[in-house]
């Protein structure tokens, strides 16, 4: 069946170095992208997304990378700080569909 | 502050009792949603509603019910049927738009027992 996933459960990251995110998918009708950021005991918070005619998109130290050919999506945050230390999903909406399918989530810690 | 609210944010319930978990919105947006999340997992959708009065079932939606009769509101019900209802359940909302984020709010802990 379709899935949407992230490659790695966790990430440690040493403060101040860039953090990289990755994330597949295998819905070829997919065609909106969205990374949520989810602290502790706390709803999903919108961060950037993407729609599938453009490879790049940048936020506010985040840009998200899309690769259709190879189904993959990737969440680089620039200048990691302690705040950053979340959940990150990535979500993934079908043509036509108004349900988003998350994937599992990376866990990022970021190290002092 | 627009936003969603969630109500409670902890609930406890004896086996065998319905529960009704409460989520309301001011951002004007017709649909809202309501997914379950599991320890180490991540979302699955129980119910959505992409206007009043009309709500489809997601992909778990076995043992819940819920209403739609304000736009502003979407309770979701969590009965005895359901086998494993202990969870973190999320409400959303969007704009109905196509490629249009959704809006979450803080949750609400259930833990049955």
């Amino acid at each position: 069946g379709e899935s949407v996933g992230l490659h790695l459960p966790t990430l440690s990251v040493q403060e101040g170095d860039n953090s990289i995110i990755n994330c597949a998918y295998s819905n070829s009708a997919s065609d909106y992208f969205i990374w949520y950021k989810q602290e502790s005991g706390k709803g999903p918070q919108f961060i950037i997304d993407i729609r599938s005619n453009m490879d790049k998109r940048q936020g506010q130290r985040v840009t998200v990378l899309l690769n259709k050919t190879v189904k993959h999506l990737s969440l680089q945050i620039a200048a990691t700080q302690p705040g950053d230390s979340a959940v990150y999903f990535c979500a993934e909406l079908s043509k036509g569909d108004y349900k988003l399918s998350f994937g599992a989530g990376t866990t990022v810690t970021v190290r002092a | 502050d627009g936003g969603i609210t969630q109500s409670p944010k902890y609930l406890f319930r004896k086996e065998g009792q319905n529960v009704t978990l409460s989520c309301e919105q001011n951002l004007n947006h017709d649909a809202m949603y309501w997914y379950r999340q599991d320890p180490g997992q991540g979302l699955r959708l129980i119910y959505y509603s992409q206007i009043v009065n009309d709500f489809q079932k997601g992909d778990i939606a076995e043992g819940y019910s819920v209403s739609r009769e304000k736009k502003e509101s979407f309770p979701l019900t969590v009965t005895s049927a359901q086998k494993n209802p202990t969870a973190f359940y999320l409400c959303a909302s969007s704009v109905k738009a196509l490629n249009s984020p959704l809006h979450f709010g803080n949750g609400t802990r259930l833990t049955v027992t």
